[in-house]
């Protein structure tokens, strides 16, 4: 199965600034098929990009995805106070399909 | 739009199975708009995608799973339900339900999710 790997494990900034956010496969993801979500305590998570760069219904534009190959990356500029949660990336190119260990992303 | 929510008991006993169900609502499983998948997730842990099923009952497993798994779909009650034998304390997870577009491979919508505790 495809390992994907996050980092880092925990980032910490403050609203206002910029993250980024790296997930790498430990083989290649066919067709860029990898997909990112936002959990927050005690919810389901929240998709945010699939297809590695599109963004899903409702999401704001200061989420970016990017990457291909093993390596991807969720940008997030500027950051509000309500973006502050974990993040996973998920790659559905090859079954079974795999999530990361998660970004905590802390004030 | 679709809206998923997971039913089911919230303690098992070790060696028994664990039994939920999914019922979908805001749109019809017999659609075919939707695979419908199993996720868990253990508490302070990663996520792990268990199976999904499609209308038709064929159903896709995750290995690391699949000789205690089973996926079946009632599309008469616009359900689906996750069975996991021999449970183990290493099964106690929060368990989601999820649409997967098409087929596609990502996650929308979910279910708010239901832990289930493995315990005697």
């Amino acid at each position: 199965e495809i390992v994907l790997t996050q980092s880092p494990g925990t980032l910490s900034l403050s609203p206002g600034e910029g993250a980024t956010l790296s997930c790498r496969a430990s083989q290649t993801v066919s067709g860029s098929y990898l997909a990112w979500y936002q959990q927050k305590p005690g919810q389901a998570p929240r998709l945010l990009i699939y297809g590695a760069s599109s963004r899903a219904t409702g999401i704001p534009d200061r989420f970016s995805g990017s990457g291909s190959g093993t390596d991807f990356t969720l940008t997030i500029s500027r950051l509000e106070p309500e973006d502050f949660a974990v993040y996973y990336c998920q790659q559905y190119g090859t079954s079974p399909y795999t999530f990361g260990q998660g970004t905590k992303l802390e004030i | 739009q679709v809206q998923l929510q997971e039913s089911g008991p919230g303690l098992v006993k070790p060696s028994q199975t664990l039994s939920l169900t999914c019922t979908v609502s805001g749109g019809s499983i017999n659609s075919g708009s939707y695979y419908w998948s199993w996720i868990r997730q253990p508490a302070g842990k990663g996520l792990e995608w268990i199976g999904r099923i499609y209308k038709s009952g064929n159903t896709n497993y995750n290995p690391s799973l699949k000789s205690r798994v089973t996926i079946s779909v009632d599309t008469s009650k616009n359900q689906f339900s996750l069975m996991l034998s021999s449970v183990t304390a290493a099964d106690t997870a929060v368990y989601y339900c999820a649409g997967d577009n098409w087929g596609w491979g990502w996650f929308d919508p979910w279910g708010q999710g239901t832990l289930v505790t493995v315990s005697s």
